[in-house]
Parts: structure tokens; C-alpha cells; sequence
């Protein structure tokens, strides 16, 4: 098992760009979260996915974050315009179960 | 909001030595995960507690839950540099194990 797959692993950006992220949870697993990281905030849940239906954004920032899941093996996390405090690493996790989550390698996002 | 406090932020021991961190929630605590995350890499589920009073271990490390399901502690006995990394407590007050707020982390550093 490849494990939970995020592309791309570092993304340098300017200001105001478009940025995509995006995810290929483990096959099977029904819930997919999307997570941030950063220093000043620690790991913050952004927003959890159910048999790819949205269950939970309250963690998304503000309008310019948005998260698709179209289907069961791909989400996408995009922010859109950036902003330099939007610089963090982008886990994405998935999980079949009540326990054990598992997570991605991270995107580490670099807004200039 | 909830809070979860995770204490110390930082520890640094003697290889061989033993290391304990503590999560403290102000509320009634569903369930607690613990995750290590190495140095540059992603958090890695460790373990779920959910009785009142359990204890679980894993070789080396081991797991209390307070019997007020408030509060938590992993305990490694005589640490080996493998055991770098930070250790988050991750807790659930709601039921719903997916929504987890994840504590700041204890960053452990073990000396040769």
C-alpha cells in the first residue's frame, strides 16, 4: 500500500497566485481530513470529508480556502488568492475507522 | 473552545534516560490519540485511549488515561535516539473521534 499520496511535496508561490493542493487518500478509507501546520498554531483541522461528502469546514480560514473531493481516491485543497500567512505544511490524512488516522507526507506551501 | 494543554514543550534527555509528557484537558475528554511526528516527516498514529483508568503499552512506551477522562500521559522507559520527534496528544470531546484537536506537542531530543 502506497500509503496517502500529496502532490506537490514544496510549492513556492507569489502573492495572489492560485494554489492547488491535492490528495489521494488510501484506498477504502471513507473519511479524508485536510490539515494544517504551522508553528505559531500547531495542527489545525481544516475540513473532513465523509464518502466524499463535506462534513466539517468549520476549520477553513475564510473564503479563500475551498476543498473539493469528486471522487473517493482524489481531493483537492485551493487557496485562491494566496497570502504569505497562508505559508504552512498541508497534511492530508485519511482513516476507516474510529481510531487510527493516517497521514501524508505534507505539502510544504511557501507564499511569497 | 476546547483546550488542551500538553506539557512540556520541550525535553531533552540522555539516551537511556526516561521521558514522560502530559495532556490536560479543562473538560470531559470522549477519547485521546497520540501521534509522533519525526523531524521533518508527518504525525503517526500511536494509540487510542477511551476507558476511564486505561492503561496501554507499546514495548517501550506507555499509555495512561486519567480516571476523570481529563488528562493523559505517554511514558518512554530508558530512551533511545529512534524516539526523537515531537508528541502530540490529539482529543475528542464530542464522541466523534474525527474531530480531534491536537495538543502542541512535547519535542523530544534524546542525547548519545
Amino acid at each position: 500500500d502506497a500509503g496517502v499520496i500529496q502532490s506537490p511535496r514544496h510549492e513556492v508561490t507569489e502573492m495572489g497566485q492560485e494554489v492547488t493542493l491535492r490528495c489521494k487518500p488510501i484506498s477504502g478509507h471513507d473519511y479524508l481530513f485536510w490539515y494544517r501546520q504551522t508553528m505559531m498554531r500547531g495542527l489545525e483541522l481544516l475540513i473532513y470529508f465523509n464518502n466524499n461528502v463535506p462534513i466539517d469546514d468549520s476549520g477553513m480560514p475564510e473564503d479563500r480556502f475551498s476543498a473539493k473531493m469528486p471522487n473517493a481516491s482524489f481531493s483537492t485543497l485551493k487557496i485562491q488568492p494566496s497570502e504569505p500567512r497562508d505559508s504552512a505544511v498541508y497534511f492530508c490524512a485519511s482513516s476507516s475507522s474510529v481510531a487510527d488516522k493516517y497521514f501524508g507526507p505534507g505539502t510544504r506551501l511557501t507564499v511569497t | 473552545g476546547q483546550q488542551v494543554m500538553q506539557i512540556p514543550q520541550y525535553q531533552h534527555v540522555q539516551e537511556g534516560e526516561d521521558f514522560t509528557t502530559y495532556c490536560n484537558s479543562s473538560t470531559t475528554l470522549s477519547n485521546i490519540q497520540w501521534y509522533k511526528q519525526r523531524p521533518g516527516g508527518h504525525p503517526v498514529f500511536l494509540i487510542q485511549l477511551v476507558k476511564s483508568g486505561e492503561v496501554k503499552k507499546q514495548k517501550r512506551l506507555t499509555f495512561q488515561f486519567g480516571e476523570a477522562k481529563k488528562n493523559s500521559s505517554l511514558h518512554i522507559t530508558a530512551t533511545q535516539t529512534t524516539d526523537v520527534g515531537t508528541y502530540f496528544c490529539a482529543v475528542s470531546i464530542s464522541g466523534s473521534a474525527r474531530q480531534l484537536t491536537f495538543g502542541s506537542g512535547t519535542q523530544l531530543t534524546v542525547l548519545p
